[in-house]
């Protein structure tokens, strides 16, 4: 079965830190995708990233970055020089794309919380 | 990219009413997905929207408590039946995209639902 865990349910950093949000994922499939997608308080979903299981490149966007283990299944996200904006919910997500749809299992969220 | 443009943003109702909730894309698309996400908690699929057939439901979501209409290739409901305070929730709608660019799915604003 399909599943994905975010350990971290809250962290609270001081402006400027780095800081990564875990996610650990399961899955039989050989093909798949993963994501994550930003809640900030307002409530819209934000797309971040898309990776497909086949491209285990790390991927770096200004001041996020991301790592992907499929020896770990894990897809961490780490955000550099943290900002009070970055404060929102981060859910990571995974996508088994085998009958083309993108039906997305998310996994519980990690509230960050970015102090000035 | 898809628009998508959900309604109502809110509503308080009351107990035993139902509530039906627009979600109006400003493209084509094949696949709609409606899900829920309840307070403080992730986001869980509650069904797949293809037109011109029934809607599939996950586990635990049932028609009769969620029907779901897809007329046309930009349109869909989501109707929340003989409510209850458990059906509190904000329900999102979102659509897969065709496009060559990575973000796949598309979410709408959500409708942010209370039942008294």
């Amino acid at each position: 079965a399909q599943k994905v865990t975010q350990a971290q349910t809250e962290i609270s950093v001081v402006e400027k830190e780095d800081v990564t949000l875990d996610c650990v994922y399961e899955t039989r499939d050989t093909t798949y995708y993963l994501f994550w997608y930003k809640q900030p308080p307002s409530g819209e979903l934000v797309f971040l990233i898309r990776r497909n299981s086949f491209d285990e490149q790390n991927e770096i966007s200004g001041r996020y970055s991301w790592n992907f283990q499929k020896s770990t299944s894990s897809f961490n996200f780490t955000i550099t020089a943290s900002q009070v904006v970055d404060s929102a919910v981060y859910f990571c997500a995974l996508s088994e794309h085998g009958d083309s749809s993108y039906k997305l299992i998310f996994g519980s969220g990690t509230r960050l919380l970015v102090r000035p | 990219s898809a628009v998508i443009s959900q309604k109502p943003s809110r509503d308080i109702c009351q107990r035993g009413t139902s509530l039906t909730i627009q979600c109006q894309v400003d493209s084509q698309v094949t696949m709609m997905f409606w899900y829920r996400q309840q307070p403080g908690q992730s986001l869980t699929l509650i069904a797949t929207a293809n037109q011109g057939s029934e809607a599939t439901y996950e586990s635990g979501f049932v028609i009769d408590k969620f029907p779901i209409s897809r007329p046309n290739l930009t349109f869909s409901t989501l109707t929340v039946s003989n409510m209850s305070p458990e059906d509190s929730s904000i329900y999102l709608c979102s659509v897969e995209s065709t496009g060559a660019g990575p973000e796949k799915l598309f979410f709408g604003s959500g409708t942010q639902l209370s039942v008294l």
